[in-house]
């Protein structure tokens, strides 16, 4: 059974970087997509980025060029970097996998983990 | 980008009883590519039912999806405690992959 683990800082201050990592047990990273999604406290779901080891990505043009997503084959690890982060950006974090039915679609995920933006 | 409506907002009902819930699509989906999950109060999204009506691995059959194109329908047909929860639709045919606003059924 695939297993996801988000890891990362909880607070991070108005303008700094947002910085995460997913870490794979269970299965194979290689051969995959991976993916982050994100959830404000008390709203919906939003699909942020995905990759296919090692160069292939693709992300949510809402975030536009603050967002980066890079995997580690070696570790099993995929992580999210967000910039100039604000309040908008305090959400849980998921991490999951795109897994194929026919198309490609979340099928595992990490239990998510909190980062507040604030001062 | 496709925008996923999903009604009603909430849905007050008693264990025992049937739910239907929707998804509309602002425009139509390429091979029917809608999946629903559900989402506990502190738990991560789980996959119900994919390609607008195939349950995923584990699901009891009492999940059911229908629908095609633009309009899909979840119902579950007898509401056992543990399915009080929100539930999201999911479009996967066109990036980037967007979610309902997400329907929560809650006890009467």
């Amino acid at each position: 059974q695939v297993q996801l683990q988000e890891s990362g800082p909880g607070l991070v201050k108005p303008s700094e970087t947002l910085s995460l990592t997913c870490t794979v047990s269970g299965d194979s990273i290689s051969g995959y997509y991976w993916s982050w999604v994100r959830q404000p406290p008390g709203k919906g779901l939003e699909w942020i980025a995905y990759i296919y080891p090692i160069a292939t990505t693709n992300y949510n043009p809402s975030l536009g060029s603050r967002v980066t997503i890079s995997v580690d084959v070696s570790r099993s690890q995929f992580s999210l970097r967000l910039t100039s982060v604000t309040a908008a950006d305090t959400a849980v974090y998921f991490c999951a996998r795109l897994g194929r039915r026919d198309g490609y679609l979340f099928d595992y995920w990490g239990q998510g983990t909190l980062v507040t933006v604030s001062s | 980008e496709i925008v996923l409506t999903q009604s009603p907002g909430s849905l007050s009902l008693s264990p025992g009883e049937r739910g239907t819930l929707s998804c509309r699509a602002s425009q139509s989906l390429n091979n029917n590519y809608l999946a629903w999950y559900q989402q506990r109060p502190g738990q991560a999204p789980r996959l119900l039912i994919y390609g607008a009506s195939s349950r995923a691995t584990g699901i009891p059959d009492r999940f059911s999806g229908s629908g095609s194109g633009t309009d899909f329908t979840l119902t579950i047909s007898r509401l056992e405690p543990e399915d009080f929860a929100v539930y999201y639709c999911l479009q996967y045919a066109a990036s980037p992959r967007t979610f309902g606003q997400g329907t929560k059924v809650e006890i009467k």
